[in-house]
């Protein structure tokens, strides 16, 4: 039972043009949602997160959405360059972010020249 | 500030040994987090260590995985028996008090033969 879904395995998108990731989940408590990006043979990064009470956050050029009747968050990041090529995951907790965290199976960004 | 330190980065074991798995986290972060990756599937939790306490094991596989935090500083993760299910990437990530988001370390690649 998958509670965080990433339904896209990969994206790829052209070099300055906006990329969207996807996620979904299906567990009304979760209160706190993040996304992480791995490069290959490294850790997970902290890239962005948001609390439900909010329904945007924004840091340069990464700005995450939430749609809490939807269940549903997206990453947005304009305009994409080529060190963003990596695997982005979406996590989510509920516990404010202090607990456990919930990820998705991660969507592989392709960004072309 | 070193970051979160993980070794050995890879171990390939024989079904049935034991191995031991280390992380040293940040200094001064008391929130110590085990997460394991199998192939293509999603990051899952494993536990969550507040100083040298077990907060939350809710995601350890079973008795097979035994986890300590003795002084509240390093952590350790051993799998005795290791079965070629426990083959993946484990991952310890460290927190400060409160949510700042976990930084994590590069993990350990594990492969059960």
């Amino acid at each position: 039972d998958q509670q965080v879904k990433q339904n896209s395995p990969s994206l790829s998108v052209q070099e300055g043009r906006i990329s969207i990731l996807n996620c979904d989940y299906t567990n009304s408590m979760f209160d706190y949602f993040l996304w992480y990006k791995k490069y290959p043979a490294e850790g997970p990064t902290f890239l962005i997160s948001i609390s439900s009470i909010k329904d945007k956050n924004e840091d340069g050029r990464f700005t995450v959405f939430l749609n809490k009747s939807a269940k549903h968050l997206s990453l947005h990041i304009v305009p994409s360059q080529p060190g963003d090529s990596a695997v982005y995951f979406c996590a989510a907790s509920e516990g404010g972010g202090a607990d456990g965290l919930t990820f998705g199976k991660g969507t592989h960004l392709i960004i072309q020249p | 500030e070193a970051g979160v330190t993980q070794f050995p980065s890879h171990s390939v074991i024989e079904k049935g040994q034991t191995v031991t798995l280390r992380c040293d986290p940040i200094s001064g972060h008391d929130n110590l987090y085990w997460y394991r990756r199998v192939m293509g599937k999603e990051i899952k939790f494993l536990l969550h260590f507040v100083k040298e306490s077990k907060q939350d094991e809710s995601g350890m596989p079973n008795n097979r995985f035994l986890a300590e935090r003795t002084g509240g500083t390093y952590s350790t993760l051993k799998v005795q028996p290791a079965e070629l299910e426990d083959s993946g990437v484990y991952f310890c990530a460290s927190s400060q008090g409160g949510f700042y988001g976990y930084t994590f370390g590069s993990g350990t690649r594990l492969t059960v033969v």
